[in-house]
């Protein structure tokens, strides 16, 4: 079954408590990215990348870190976790689809609390 | 600056009723537009997309209508259904870019 995974589903920690959430992907998709997601504010890239070894900043960088070093697998890394980190965390995979769409195949989500 | 917009946070219709969620958008360069469904505790799931070049795309139930002079795409479901009860997403994406820009989501929930 094509499938995103997601670990843990479920987080709570403290500020400053180094964190990764890992994320696989068993479709040999060459392209995967990060989410955030806060009420009223919809979904937000964190980082991308674009294969093995390519990443790069999406449009809420700042605090997280990312690394590509198997095509599978993506994980999202706080160094030094915050408050204001606390939010709905989705990992995704893309393929092409019919007509060039950028159909994406997200993960269940992780829900981080940072007290 | 939010090029993705979907203005209506919440949207209530009843069972057997047509849904419109709308979306609305600012770059011209977007080409391609989808939604998303998304049900509490699970991820988003794709639903249906339209290339720029098109007007309109039905999926069963689901059509999507693309008005480029006005930037503006919606989702109608018909007719709706108690399952069709989550937060709809609106993307869109441009040309040599795998980025997809989010709207804000809408919450439809379909009474019986």
């Amino acid at each position: 079954e094509a499938q995103v995974t997601q670990n843990p589903r479920y987080l709570i920690t403290v500020t400053g408590k180094k964190l990764t959430v890992t994320c696989s992907q068993n479709m040999n998709h060459e392209y995967m990215s990060w989410y955030r997601q806060d009420p009223g504010l919809g979904l937000r890239q964190i980082y991308y990348s674009m294969n093995v070894e390519v990443t790069d900043k999406g449009d809420v960088p700042e605090g997280y870190k990312v690394s590509r070093k198997e095509k599978r697998n993506f994980p999202l890394i706080l160094e030094s976790p915050s408050p204001n980190q606390t939010s709905l965390y989705f990992c995704a995979s893309t393929t092409v689809g019919k007509g060039g769409a950028k159909e994406q195949y997200f993960g269940p989500g992780t829900r981080l609390t940072v007290t | 600056d939010q090029q993705v917009k979907q203005n209506s946070p919440s949207l209530s219709v009843q069972e057997g009723r047509i849904s419109i969620l709308n979306c609305d958008y600012t770059n011209s360069m977007f080409d391609y537009f989808l939604w998303y469904k998304k049900y509490p505790a699970e991820g988003p799931t794709f639903l249906i997309s339209i290339s720029s070049i098109k007007d309109k795309n039905e999926d069963g139930r689901f059509t999507v209508f693309l008005n480029k002079s006005a930037k503006h795409l919606s989702l109608h479901i018909v007719p709706s259904q108690p399952g069709d009860s989550a937060v709809y997403f609106c993307a869109a994406s441009s040309i040599g870019a795998q980025k997809l820009v989010f709207g804000q989501g809408t919450r439809l929930t379909i009474n019986p």
